[in-house]
């Protein structure tokens, strides 16, 4: 079956820039999409469309996307992103699929 | 303001079945897919199902296809996922999710469903 390849963690100091990644073999044929989940909430959708930013989400987040691979940068990182990211996708037939998650820690 | 709300999440035995409910307010219910998605403690999200605006078609996840049936009812603005034959596997918080354009674009709180002895 079709999976999204996310790295488990990635740790920042406040300040600097994030950078998580999703890659799969379908993302050039595909849309991304990045959510932000605080412990105990809600997913959030906060990047569509491989780079579309959502109304309301801070302009810090971007989302790019390049070959097989698809990727949620975070400038100038703050406290308050500190957050699980999960990208998700669909494969050939149209079947929705998430990466794992990454666990971003502001240090 | 889109409003979801889950209900019906409780405690089950292996091999039993629980019927999960999602109350929709603040749009146009008929007019969107709406989507369940799952997430086990401590793991990664995982989609369920879809349906589609009128309930004429429906989407299942590879894990849970043949044990699961997405329902909805316009008129109550509600989605409902029955799931049948659960396994301790199936252990999750589910969430209501309203689907817009390949995504989900406003979740519920979500409902926990423990498969337990």
């Amino acid at each position: 079956s079709y999976e999204l390849t996310q790295p488990p963690s990635v740790s920042v100091s406040p300040g600097q820039t994030a950078t998580i990644t999703c890659s799969g073999e379908e993302l050039p044929n595909k849309y991304a999409y990045w959510y932000q989940q605080k412990p105990g909430q809600a997913p959030l959708l906060v990047i569509q469309k491989d780079t579309e930013r959502r109304p309301g989400i801070p302009e810090r987040f971007s989302g790019s996307s390049s070959g097989t691979s698809v990727t949620l940068t975070i400038t100038a990182v703050q406290a308050e992103d500190e957050a699980d990211y999960h990208c998700q996708s669909a494969d050939s037939r149209d079947v929705w699929v998430f990466g794992g998650g990454t666990k971003l820690t502001v240090l | 303001e889109v409003h979801l709300v889950e209900s019906g999440g409780d405690l089950v035995q292996p091999g039993g079945s629980l019927r999960l409910s999602c109350a929709a307010s603040g749009f146009n219910f008929s007019r969107f897919w709406m989507s369940w998605v799952r997430q086990a403690p401590g793991k990664g999200l995982e989609w369920v199902a879809n349906i589609k605006p009128d309930g004429s078609e429906q989407t299942y996840g590879d894990s849970v296809k043949g044990r699961v049936i997405i329902s909805r009812d316009n008129a109550r603005n509600s989605v409902h996922l029955q799931m049948s034959s659960l396994r301790v596997e199936d252990t999750a918080v589910y969430y209501c999710a309203r689907v817009g354009d390949g995504c989900l674009s406003s979740w519920g709180q979500g409902a926990l469903v423990t498969v337990s002895s």
